[in-house]
């Protein structure tokens, strides 16, 4: 399997604009997360699905963001409109849930740069 | 609330030396724990995992951890350093009470001399 993938990899948008981030999960992997990294916060939960359906986003930040799952195999995180404290790493992650697949699998990031 | 602490940011060690990435949690059910591991411009990937059974577990790349529910602990060691180990690794607890939400650590970079 090619793992989690996530595209772009690298962004850089001004002030204002919006932002798509978007992820594909590994086949077959029932749950599907978004996080942020930056150095003042770490690594902060934004929001999970299950099956497609949102079950926390008690994570995302503001009504600026919102995350779609149209289907099993692909994701979005948007961000509107952007701003320069959104400059950060955001991963996206699956994994196959029930007590025999906790654990997750990450995609490589996508590192964004708002100025 | 699940919680995880990990002590130290940064912890430097000498190439063959032993490694030791302390870990406390809390949970008020039996945890989920986990190590992961980042190299830099890359994404977390799974060292090792404790579900049930054996405390004491094994991962990849020489790194074990044990579990020891009377002080809520899950360290990492690795007998021997090698160079390749630099990197930033991430505790992690997982709540599976209506949910499968994993809290990470704040994560400890781990420095390793020549």
């Amino acid at each position: 399997d090619a793992g989690v993938i996530q595209s772009p990899r690298h962004e850089v948008t001004e002030m204002g604009q919006e932002v798509t981030l978007r992820c594909k999960p590994i086949s077959g992997h029932d749950y599907l997360f978004w996080y942020r990294q930056t150095m003042m916060r770490g690594l902060e939960l934004l929001i999970y699905f299950n099956n497609n359906v949102p079950i926390d986003d008690s994570g995302m930040p503001e009504d600026r963001f919102s995350a779609k799952m149209p289907n099993a195999s692909f994701s979005t995180l948007k961000i509107q409109p952007s701003e320069p404290r959104d400059s950060a790493v955001y991963f996206c992650a699956s994994s196959l849930g029930g007590l025999a697949g906790l654990e997750q699998y990450f995609g490589p990031g996508t590192r964004l740069t708002v100025t | 609330a699940q919680s995880v602490t990990q002590l130290g940011s940064h912890v430097s060690v000498s190439e063959g030396a032993l490694v030791l990435l302390r870990c406390n949690y809390s949970s008020s059910v039996p945890p989920y724990l986990f190590w992961y591991v980042q190299y830099p411009n890359q994404g977390l990937q799974l060292l090792l995992k404790y579900t049930t059974g054996a405390t004491l577990v094994k991962g990849i790349n020489g790194f074990e951890a044990e579990f020891k529910k009377s002080e809520t602990s899950f360290h990492l060691t690795k007998p021997s350093a090698h160079m390749s180990d630099a990197a930033e690794y991430f505790c992690a607890v997982s709540e599976t009470a209506g949910g499968f939400k994993t809290i990470f650590g704040a994560g400890t970079r781990l420095f390793v001399k020549a």
